[in-house]
């Protein structure tokens, strides 16, 4: 069965503390391995897409990874203003997203 | 642009109800699709569309219909309300109707808080 496991669920960072958050997936037919971040009471927001092994994506403080069997999401210097939930997404065939549960992310001043 | 609107953001029903959220882009996407959040068990794909006229089935479709009449618009209803469809429901939608290998991006609504009693 194909299926996004994201770890871990809950991670407590000081500001400036860089971290990494984990998705790993069914290695089978993999077409695509996406990152969304959620805002409390919002919906997810678009942030990168990865297509191989290899890749790297970048934004800001926000760096995402592939490998043949997990991605990585790397937050380096951690600002308070990055606290969301971060959801990773796989896709197997052309027009549905598997979504896993999610890392929720706390940055403390 | 409005992007992605959903419509009620809040609703209470009681057991066996039927209601319609509804979901429209201003976008011209091609693929729009109904997911529903519950705790620990993340997104769920409950079903999609990827043009006018075309629908299809997610993961969790058991108890909801929906329809594509307009490119814009793609409702979702539900027959016979169950607590067990107490839940938070995305509306997202993309440019692309393959939306698993050209992009990923998928624009989001604001979501609907539904609670069944």
């Amino acid at each position: 069965e194909d299926q996004v496991t994201q770890s871990p669920e809950a991670l407590r960072l000081q500001e400036g503390e860089s971290s990494s958050l984990n998705c790993s997936y069914t290695v089978s037919g993999l077409r695509g391995l996406f990152w969304y971040r959620q805002d409390p009471g919002k919906g997810p927001e678009f942030l990168f897409t990865l297509y191989s092994a290899g890749e790297e994506k970048e934004k800001e403080r926000l760096k995402a990874t592939l490998t043949k069997k997990e991605s990585f999401l790397h937050i380096t210097a951690p600002k308070p203003e990055d606290s969301a939930t971060y959801l990773c997404a796989a896709s197997y065939n052309t027009d549905k997203l598997i979504f896993g549960t999610g890392t929720r992310l706390q940055v403390f001043p | 642009n409005a992007g992605v609107t959903q419509t009620p953001k809040f609703q209470v029903l009681k057991t066996g109800q039927s209601m319609t959220l509804q979901c429209a882009q201003d976008m011209n996407h091609e693929y729009m699709s109904w997911y529903r959040q519950d705790p620990g068990m993340g997104l769920r794909l409950i079903h999609y569309s990827v043009g006018a006229g075309i629908t299809d089935q997610g993961e969790v479709p058991n108890g909801y219909n929906v329809s594509r009449s307009t490119t814009e618009d793609f409702p979702l209803r539900l027959l016979s309300a169950a607590p067990s469809q107490t839940s938070v429901y995305f509306c997202a939608s993309s440019y692309s109707s393959k939306v698993g290998v050209r992009t990923g991006e998928l624009f989001f609504g604001e979501g609907s808080r539904l609670t069944v009693l």
